[in-house]
């Protein structure tokens, strides 16, 4: 699976969009990009995932880019709820793979 | 999404006693399910790969005899802990993913386990 690179921390104020980055440079045409996020003491939970077209659900959006060398996670209104880590994992969509997780990206929702 | 079910999120054992984990798709069926180990900090790492009926792959580093698993339904993963020691003490995490369904996986609540 391709290797990605996430910033260790964010902040966001409560209420506004949070964007999360992930670089991904080293793609391969058939991987698919995931985005999961653990609240503390939890575990993770399957935000949204896709191949090259942006996607949209209750959750969030995923905003990928041309060469599909990186990619944005959009909380719209972030609330307290979703401070969190986010993990960027990028990998074939083969169903006896498992997800490979690196650190992610803490993101910490301001009152 | 999917359900995946965890039990018990909690448990505290004493040193040499075994401790047992269940992990439920509610509704659907995996074939394959995934266990983690996550510890204080620090991202989840793959522990082992759960096949129904057949036996389980290990990663590297983690001791077969001492972290059974039994895949003995398609619903239905179990992982035994045995002769647990301090050091097992951590947050341990299943995911399965629907043999019929998207490739995206479901993740069970988790099992904190405390040795003492």
């Amino acid at each position: 699976d391709a290797k990605t690179t996430q910033p260790t921390s964010m902040d966001c104020a409560e209420g506004r969009a949070a964007n999360l980055p992930c670089n991904h440079s080293t793609i391969s045409g058939n991987e698919y990009v995931y985005w999961y996020r653990q609240i503390h003491s939890q575990g993770p939970q399957y935000i949204i995932h896709g191949l090259k077209n942006n996607e949209t659900n209750e959750m969030a959006s995923l905003i990928i880019t041309e060469d599909r060398k990186s990619s944005t996670l959009i909380l719209p209104h972030a609330t307290l709820r979703d401070t969190a880590v986010y993990y960027c994992i990028v990998r074939v969509a083969n169903y006896g793979q498992n997800f490979v997780f690196g650190p992610g990206t803490r993101l910490s929702v301001l009152p | 999404g999917a359900v995946v079910s965890q039990h018990p999120s909690r448990v505290i054992c004493k040193s040499g006693t075994s401790v047992k984990i269940e992990c439920r798709s509610l509704d659907f069926q995996a074939t394959t399910m995934f266990w983690y180990r996550q510890f204080p900090k620090k991202s989840l790492m793959l522990m082992a790969t759960s096949n129904e009926g057949s036996k389980a792959t290990y990663e590297q580093g983690v001791e077969k005899d001492k972290f059974l698993i039994n895949h003995a339904s398609l619903t239905l993963s179990t992982l035994t802990v045995t002769s647990a020691h301090p050091e097992d003490s951590s947050f341990y995490i299943c995911s399965a993913r629907d043999s019929q369904g998207g490739t995206e996986a479901f993740f069970g609540q988790g099992t904190r386990l405390t040795v003492v």
